[in-house]
């Protein structure tokens, strides 16, 4: 079965530290990768989405950076993290079954920037 | 313009009861699919139903089921006999799935938080 991993489960970081946060996913090959984020009391807002190794496409400029290094890994970055980059950060994929796609999630990272 | 209304903020139910979580789309896409995810208060994002813009037929898992009115471009959540663990925020999301999504990236409302008394 697929699942999808998410690290760490939550972090504490200060204005202007940097960030690496890490979603892997096990059990399917070359899937299409997502991050999401919600903010408190907010629906989920698409930051990234990644259709294969190297291929990463922004939705949201931002000071956010994101990175396909392997074929089920997917990584969310920031050089200098800013305040309003605190936030629940889900990683997701799709799975595609005859005619529907369902859209899976991590357990997610929350973030808390100080 | 906002693709996904849901209007109601937040919603009672009495245990064993079944309630309807309202939600409106907007697209011009002739081929979309339409979620709803249940996340609990530990963060994680279930899914819960799918219904697919050409289905003939309203989804049903277990005690959910959508109620798809396409004229009305509506898809309203209907959970049966709710129970303390429906609890939850519910979130109602589109996919287009022709030219004006992004590689089937899901597009989400602001969701409903569902409380269930006892």
């Amino acid at each position: 079965s697929q699942t999808i991993h998410q690290w760490p489960a939550t972090l504490v970081q200060p204005v202007g530290s940097p960030l690496s946060l890490e979603c892997t996913v096990e059990g399917t090959s070359n899937p299409n990768l997502y991050w999401y984020r919600q903010a408190a009391g907010r629906g989920l807002q698409l930051l990234f989405y990644s259709v294969g190794i190297g291929q990463i496409s922004s939705e949201v400029p931002q000071n956010l950076s994101a990175s396909r290094p392997q074929d089920r890994q997917f990584i969310l970055s920031s050089k200098k993290l800013l305040l309003s980059d605190s936030g629940f950060y889900l990683c997701a994929w799709i799975f595609y079954s005859g005619g529907s796609a369902e859209q899976y999630f991590g357990p997610g990272t929350r973030l808390t920037v100080t | 313009a906002q693709k996904i209304t849901q209007t109601q903020p937040g919603m009672f139910v009495q245990e064993k009861e079944a309630v309807t979580l309202d939600c409106t789309y907007d697209t011009s896409d002739p081929s979309y699919g339409l979620f709803w995810y249940k996340q609990p208060s530990s963060g994680e994002m279930i899914f819960l139903i799918y219904q697919g813009s050409y289905d003939q037929q309203n989804a049903t898992e277990g005690r959910y089921s959508l109620n798809f009115q396409k004229a009305r471009k509506s898809a309203n959540l209907v959970i049966s006999a709710s129970q303390l663990g429906d609890s939850a925020m519910y979130f109602c999301a589109m996919r287009e799935t022709g030219y004006g999504g992004s590689q089937g990236n899901l597009i989400f409302g602001k969701g409903t938080k569902l409380s269930v008394k006892p």
